[in-house]
């Protein structure tokens, strides 16, 4: 069974700093790993990294796949209040197209 | 385009009663799927669908059915409300085409079971 573990589940921080999740995985045949923000609402897609596009950025954020450790850090330069939300990591499979699995999760709070 | 809609945001039944959760996409996304969000957790998969006609469980499917008719209608019924299935439900849909497999939720639907 796929498994996604994020961590840590939550981050205080205070504005201008820079924070780092992480996301580890176990899946059979992997595909790709999507980076979503959920604010008091439904989640919005960050980035997506497959085993032929392993770093992305946009902006303040950026992503990185790690594929001999099964990993993925997201890392959010100079942060905002804006920025707090929960940060959600999930993987897909080849062999079963459609289905994601989501890890619990990371909290983080950006304090002015 | 209105995306990803889904009725009703909030709802309260009581132990033993059915019902409904609608999901309706006009991007002609082929796949979606049905998540369940409770406090400090994740999404949980529900049932998904890969195109009108084929539907498969996910993680947590139990006392929830699901059928696909049209690409764009995915309806979500809960059989028996039970207490442990108060929670936050999501509908997504995924584009697929051109390797883009990220999905778009809807807005939820916060549901209470008494």
């Amino acid at each position: 069974e796929d498994k996604v573990v994020q961590s840590p589940l939550s981050l205080v921080v205070h504005e201008g700093d820079t924070v780092t999740l992480n996301c580890s995985y176990e899946v059979t045949n992997f595909r790709s790993l999507l980076w979503y923000k959920q604010e008091k609402k439904a989640p919005t897609f960050l980035f997506m990294l497959t085993s032929s596009g392993i770093e992305k950025k946009s902006g303040r954020l950026s992503s990185i796949l790690d594929k001999k450790e099964l990993s993925s850090i997201l890392n959010i330069t100079a942060t905002q209040t804006g920025d707090s939300a929960i940060y959600l990591c999930a993987v897909e499979a080849w062999t079963n197209a459609g289905k994601s699995t989501f890890g619990d999760g990371t909290t983080l709070t950006v304090k002015p | 385009n209105a995306g990803v809609t889904q009725t009703p945001k909030f709802q309260v039944l009581k132990t033993g009663q059915s019902m409904t959760l609608q999901c309706a996409q006009d991007m002609n996304h082929e796949y979606m799927s049905w998540y369940r969000q409770d406090p400090g957790m994740g999404l949980r998969l529900i049932h998904y669908s890969v195109g009108a006609g084929i539907t498969d469980q996910g993680e947590v499917p139990n006392g929830y059915n699901v059928s696909r008719s049209t690409t764009e209608d995915f309806p979500l019924r809960l059989l028996s409300a039970a207490p442990s299935q108060t929670s936050v439900y999501f509908c997504a849909s995924t584009p697929v085409a051109g390797g883009r497999n990220e999905q778009f939720f809807g807005p939820g639907t916060r549901l209470t079971v008494l």
